[in-house]
Protein backbone atom coordinates (compact mmCIF):
# COMPACT_ATOMS: atom_id res chain seq x y z
CA UNK A 1 0.00 0.00 0.00
CA UNK A 2 1.39 3.29 -1.09
CA UNK A 3 2.19 5.70 2.18
CA UNK A 4 3.15 9.47 1.41
CA UNK A 5 4.97 11.33 4.36
CA UNK A 6 5.93 14.89 4.25
CA UNK A 7 8.09 16.51 6.75
CA UNK A 8 8.11 18.93 8.09
CA UNK A 9 4.71 18.91 9.04
CA UNK A 10 5.29 22.88 9.77
CA UNK A 11 7.70 25.37 8.86
CA UNK A 12 8.09 29.06 9.70
CA UNK A 13 10.79 31.13 7.56
CA UNK A 14 11.99 34.67 7.69
CA UNK A 15 11.45 36.12 3.97
CA UNK A 16 14.07 36.05 1.56
CA UNK A 17 15.36 32.42 2.85
CA UNK A 18 15.53 29.74 0.79
CA UNK A 19 13.74 26.32 1.79
CA UNK A 20 13.48 22.75 1.02
CA UNK A 21 10.07 20.38 1.69
CA UNK A 22 10.59 16.98 1.82
CA UNK A 23 8.13 14.06 0.61
CA UNK A 24 8.92 10.50 0.63
CA UNK A 25 6.31 7.53 -0.44
CA UNK A 26 6.97 4.06 0.11
CA UNK A 27 5.90 2.41 -3.17
CA UNK A 28 8.45 3.30 -6.00
CA UNK A 29 6.28 2.28 -9.09
CA UNK A 30 4.87 5.68 -9.51
CA UNK A 31 3.56 6.87 -12.58
CA UNK A 32 4.33 10.57 -11.61
CA UNK A 33 4.74 12.92 -8.70
CA UNK A 34 2.67 16.24 -8.62
CA UNK A 35 3.26 18.89 -6.03
CA UNK A 36 0.13 21.42 -4.95
CA UNK A 37 -0.21 24.65 -3.10
CA UNK A 38 -3.47 24.92 -0.68
CA UNK A 39 -4.32 28.16 0.81
CA UNK A 40 -6.53 28.20 3.80
CA UNK A 41 -10.07 27.09 3.04
CA UNK A 42 -9.26 26.94 -0.65
CA UNK A 43 -9.27 24.30 -3.48
CA UNK A 44 -5.72 22.94 -4.59
CA UNK A 45 -3.04 24.97 -7.02
CA UNK A 46 -1.06 22.55 -9.22
CA UNK A 47 2.62 24.19 -9.01
CA UNK A 48 4.58 21.15 -10.53
CA UNK A 49 3.86 17.90 -12.05
CA UNK A 50 7.03 15.27 -12.38
CA UNK A 51 6.96 12.34 -14.44
CA UNK A 52 8.43 8.96 -13.31
CA UNK A 53 11.13 9.42 -16.02
CA UNK A 54 12.43 12.59 -15.12
CA UNK A 55 14.42 13.56 -12.38
CA UNK A 56 13.37 17.66 -12.19
CA UNK A 57 11.13 20.40 -13.39
CA UNK A 58 11.19 23.88 -12.40
CA UNK A 59 8.76 26.99 -12.45
CA UNK A 60 9.74 29.70 -11.29
CA UNK A 61 11.03 30.59 -8.07
CA UNK A 62 9.94 26.80 -7.36
CA UNK A 63 12.15 23.71 -8.59
CA UNK A 64 10.89 20.05 -7.51
CA UNK A 65 12.93 17.04 -7.61
CA UNK A 66 12.34 13.54 -8.16
CA UNK A 67 14.48 10.17 -6.97
CA UNK A 68 12.21 7.11 -7.72
CA UNK A 69 14.45 4.87 -6.08
CA UNK A 70 14.56 5.98 -3.05
CA UNK A 71 11.42 7.10 -2.96
CA UNK A 72 11.74 10.89 -2.14
CA UNK A 73 11.12 14.43 -3.75
CA UNK A 74 11.83 17.76 -2.90
CA UNK A 75 10.65 21.09 -3.14
CA UNK A 76 12.76 23.67 -2.88
CA UNK A 77 11.65 27.54 -2.49
CA UNK A 78 14.27 30.29 -3.62
CA UNK A 79 13.69 33.65 -1.97
CA UNK A 80 10.70 33.06 -0.05
CA UNK A 81 8.20 35.70 0.18
CA UNK A 82 5.29 36.09 2.59
CA UNK A 83 2.66 35.11 -0.43
CA UNK A 84 4.50 31.38 -0.44
CA UNK A 85 2.49 30.90 2.72
CA UNK A 86 0.56 28.53 2.64
CA UNK A 87 0.38 24.34 3.11
CA UNK A 88 2.70 22.07 0.48
CA UNK A 89 0.39 18.84 -0.44
CA UNK A 90 2.78 16.02 -2.22
CA UNK A 91 0.56 13.47 -4.42
CA UNK A 92 1.79 10.17 -6.11
CA UNK A 93 0.21 8.35 -9.08
CA UNK A 94 0.50 4.80 -8.99
CA UNK A 95 1.57 2.92 -11.80
CA UNK A 96 -1.48 1.46 -13.69
CA UNK A 97 -2.51 -0.90 -16.39
CA UNK A 98 -0.52 -0.03 -19.28
CA UNK A 99 0.82 2.86 -17.43
CA UNK A 100 -2.57 4.26 -17.52
CA UNK A 101 -2.60 5.70 -14.28
CA UNK A 102 -4.17 5.08 -10.90
CA UNK A 103 -5.45 7.77 -7.68
CA UNK A 104 -3.51 10.05 -6.52
CA UNK A 105 -2.44 9.39 -3.06
CA UNK A 106 -2.02 12.55 -1.14
CA UNK A 107 0.74 13.34 1.92
CA UNK A 108 -0.50 15.32 5.28
CA UNK A 109 1.29 18.35 4.02
CA UNK A 110 3.69 21.03 5.03
CA UNK A 111 2.30 24.45 6.36
CA UNK A 112 4.95 27.21 5.35
CA UNK A 113 4.74 30.01 6.77
CA UNK A 114 7.06 33.15 5.93
CA UNK A 115 7.26 36.23 8.39
CA UNK A 116 7.97 39.40 6.43
CA UNK B 1 -5.08 23.16 -17.54
CA UNK B 2 -8.68 22.97 -16.80
CA UNK B 3 -10.88 25.82 -15.09
CA UNK B 4 -12.97 24.11 -12.37
CA UNK B 5 -15.77 25.67 -10.74
CA UNK B 6 -17.78 24.44 -7.72
CA UNK B 7 -21.48 25.71 -6.40
CA UNK B 8 -21.93 26.00 -3.73
CA UNK B 9 -18.74 27.43 -2.49
CA UNK B 10 -20.19 26.98 1.18
CA UNK B 11 -23.32 25.80 2.83
CA UNK B 12 -24.32 25.31 6.23
CA UNK B 13 -27.06 22.61 6.76
CA UNK B 14 -29.25 20.84 9.35
CA UNK B 15 -28.70 17.34 10.53
CA UNK B 16 -30.26 14.22 8.40
CA UNK B 17 -30.77 16.93 5.10
CA UNK B 18 -29.03 16.31 2.00
CA UNK B 19 -26.98 18.75 -0.13
CA UNK B 20 -25.67 18.66 -4.08
CA UNK B 21 -22.90 19.90 -4.78
CA UNK B 22 -22.20 20.89 -8.44
CA UNK B 23 -18.62 20.92 -10.55
CA UNK B 24 -18.51 22.10 -14.10
CA UNK B 25 -15.65 22.17 -15.89
CA UNK B 26 -14.63 24.25 -19.05
CA UNK B 27 -13.23 20.99 -21.14
CA UNK B 28 -14.47 17.65 -21.80
CA UNK B 29 -12.69 15.48 -19.72
CA UNK B 30 -12.95 11.53 -19.51
CA UNK B 31 -11.92 11.45 -16.17
CA UNK B 32 -13.90 13.08 -13.10
CA UNK B 33 -12.98 12.83 -9.20
CA UNK B 34 -14.02 13.94 -5.51
CA UNK B 35 -11.96 14.40 -2.84
CA UNK B 36 -12.96 14.84 1.01
CA UNK B 37 -10.98 16.73 2.75
CA UNK B 38 -11.88 16.72 6.85
CA UNK B 39 -10.81 19.45 9.29
CA UNK B 40 -6.75 19.49 9.03
CA UNK B 41 -6.26 16.53 7.26
CA UNK B 42 -5.14 15.70 3.83
CA UNK B 43 -7.40 14.17 0.53
CA UNK B 44 -8.97 11.64 0.87
CA UNK B 45 -10.47 10.05 -2.39
CA UNK B 46 -14.30 9.53 -2.26
CA UNK B 47 -15.07 7.86 -5.98
CA UNK B 48 -13.89 8.08 -9.55
CA UNK B 49 -17.08 9.28 -11.84
CA UNK B 50 -16.59 8.48 -15.43
CA UNK B 51 -19.01 9.72 -18.13
CA UNK B 52 -21.63 6.98 -18.96
CA UNK B 53 -20.84 4.37 -16.20
CA UNK B 54 -21.51 3.91 -12.96
CA UNK B 55 -19.24 5.83 -10.48
CA UNK B 56 -15.91 3.93 -8.42
CA UNK B 57 -15.82 4.39 -4.95
CA UNK B 58 -13.12 4.03 -2.56
CA UNK B 59 -13.00 2.21 0.75
CA UNK B 60 -15.13 3.54 3.37
CA UNK B 61 -17.90 4.95 1.09
CA UNK B 62 -21.06 4.26 -0.86
CA UNK B 63 -23.22 4.97 -3.04
CA UNK B 64 -25.72 5.58 -0.95
CA UNK B 65 -24.45 8.00 1.50
CA UNK B 66 -22.86 9.98 -1.66
CA UNK B 67 -24.43 9.23 -4.62
CA UNK B 68 -22.83 10.78 -7.80
CA UNK B 69 -24.09 11.85 -11.09
CA UNK B 70 -22.09 12.47 -14.39
CA UNK B 71 -24.43 13.42 -16.91
CA UNK B 72 -21.71 14.69 -19.61
CA UNK B 73 -18.08 15.31 -20.06
CA UNK B 74 -17.87 18.60 -18.32
CA UNK B 75 -20.24 17.93 -15.60
CA UNK B 76 -21.11 16.32 -12.43
CA UNK B 77 -22.77 16.30 -9.12
CA UNK B 78 -21.89 14.79 -5.81
CA UNK B 79 -24.87 14.49 -3.16
CA UNK B 80 -24.11 14.19 0.85
CA UNK B 81 -26.92 12.26 1.76
CA UNK B 82 -28.77 11.76 5.85
CA UNK B 83 -25.68 14.38 7.15
CA UNK B 84 -24.16 14.38 10.00
CA UNK B 85 -21.57 16.75 12.29
CA UNK B 86 -18.65 14.41 10.76
CA UNK B 87 -19.86 15.06 6.95
CA UNK B 88 -18.78 18.78 8.00
CA UNK B 89 -15.56 19.26 5.44
CA UNK B 90 -14.17 20.82 2.16
CA UNK B 91 -15.60 19.09 -0.72
CA UNK B 92 -13.81 19.02 -3.54
CA UNK B 93 -13.99 18.36 -7.38
CA UNK B 94 -10.93 17.43 -9.66
CA UNK B 95 -10.30 16.32 -13.16
CA UNK B 96 -7.16 14.64 -14.84
CA UNK B 97 -7.66 16.06 -18.98
CA UNK B 98 -5.38 13.83 -20.07
CA UNK B 99 -5.21 10.13 -18.26
CA UNK B 100 -2.60 9.67 -15.76
CA UNK B 101 -1.26 13.24 -16.31
CA UNK B 102 -1.42 16.50 -14.33
CA UNK B 103 -4.20 16.94 -11.87
CA UNK B 104 -6.83 19.90 -11.02
CA UNK B 105 -8.99 20.91 -8.19
CA UNK B 106 -12.08 23.03 -8.15
CA UNK B 107 -12.16 25.55 -5.38
CA UNK B 108 -13.60 23.42 -3.28
CA UNK B 109 -17.22 23.49 -1.29
CA UNK B 110 -17.26 23.95 2.86
CA UNK B 111 -19.98 22.07 4.61
CA UNK B 112 -21.07 22.98 8.02
CA UNK B 113 -23.34 20.38 9.19
CA UNK B 114 -25.00 21.64 12.50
Amino acid sequence: KQEVTQIPAALSVPEGENLVLNCSFTDSAIYNLQWFRQDPGKGLTSLLLIQSSQREQTSGRLNASLDKSSGRSTLYIAASQPGDSATYLCAVRRSGVGNQGGKLIFGQGTELSVKP
Amino acid sequence: SAVISQKPSRDICQRGTSLTIQCQVDSQVTMMFWYRQQPGQSLTLIATANQGSEATYESGFVIDKFPISRPNLTFSTLTVSNMSPEDSSIYLCSVAPLRGDEQFFGPGTRLTVL
